[in-house]
């Protein structure tokens, strides 16, 4: 049973589109992620969240953006996105302390 | 910055054939996990382990946190079709850092 949303599944967009990737969690989870994954490759942190009002960068230069408003929401925005941005976008989140991250089933992008 | 090897990068193997795979890393972890990753999904928590030589299994899953604490394995024993996927280590110190992941294929 997924506790944690990701919405679309699926986006096909233009160039140049501005889009935001939702991700929702209902477990009152603190940390909250934000992973780009390339079919069958590893996961690479983009974005992470220690709890409301915080927002890191991660350890792969992403040219999303992400914001953290209220604990259970950690939506992920392209200005304007471009080819290069397709990929599979993950959304995980975890209890303080607690290292067994929750993963949804993510959003697959493909900017045309 | 910390890196995971994980090998092999792929195996096919016949129904009922046991798998091991493993993570090696320079770095020290403080917790290693094991994720399954189906087609189209996210990954889901197998095993996770806590302490150095720490033995855990999960069905038909065990997995071992190395004493040196630089790598951990993953077996998987007497091989169903469902075990198809791709499984990821992940080591933790601060972030979770994952392993290039293992693709497994389950010949019927």
């Amino acid at each position: 049973e997924a506790d944690i949303y990701q919405t679309p599944r699926y986006l096909v967009i233009g160039t140049g589109k501005k889009i935001t990737l939702e991700c929702s969690q209902t477990m009152g989870h603190d940390k909250m992620y934000w992973y780009q994954q390339d079919p069958g490759m590893e996961l690479h942190l983009i974005h992470y969240s220690y709890g409301v009002n915080s927002t890191e960068k991660g350890d792969l230069s992403s040219e999303s953006t992400v914001s953290r408003i209220r604990t259970e929401h950690f939506p992920l925005t392209l200005e304007s996105a471009r080819p290069s941005h397709t990929s599979q976008y993950l959304c995980a989140s975890s209890e303080l302390g607690e290292y067994g991250y929750t993963f949804g089933s993510g959003t697959r992008l493909t900017v045309v | 910055g910390q890196q995971l090897n994980q090998s092999p990068q792929s195996m096919f193997i016949q129904e009922g054939e046991d798998v091991s795979m493993n993570c090696t890393s320079s770095s020290i972890f403080n917790t290693w996990l094991w994720y399954k990753q189906d087609p189209g999904e996210g990954p889901v928590l197998l095993i996770a382990l806590y302490k150095a030589g720490e033995l855990t299994s999960n069905g038909r899953l065990t997995a071992q946190f190395g004493i040196t604490r630089k790598d951990s394995f993953l077996n998987i024993s007497a091989s169903i079709p469902s075990d198809v996927g791709i499984y990821f280590c992940a080591g933790q110190g601060g972030k979770l850092i994952f392993g290039q992941g293992t693709e497994l294929s389950v010949k019927p």
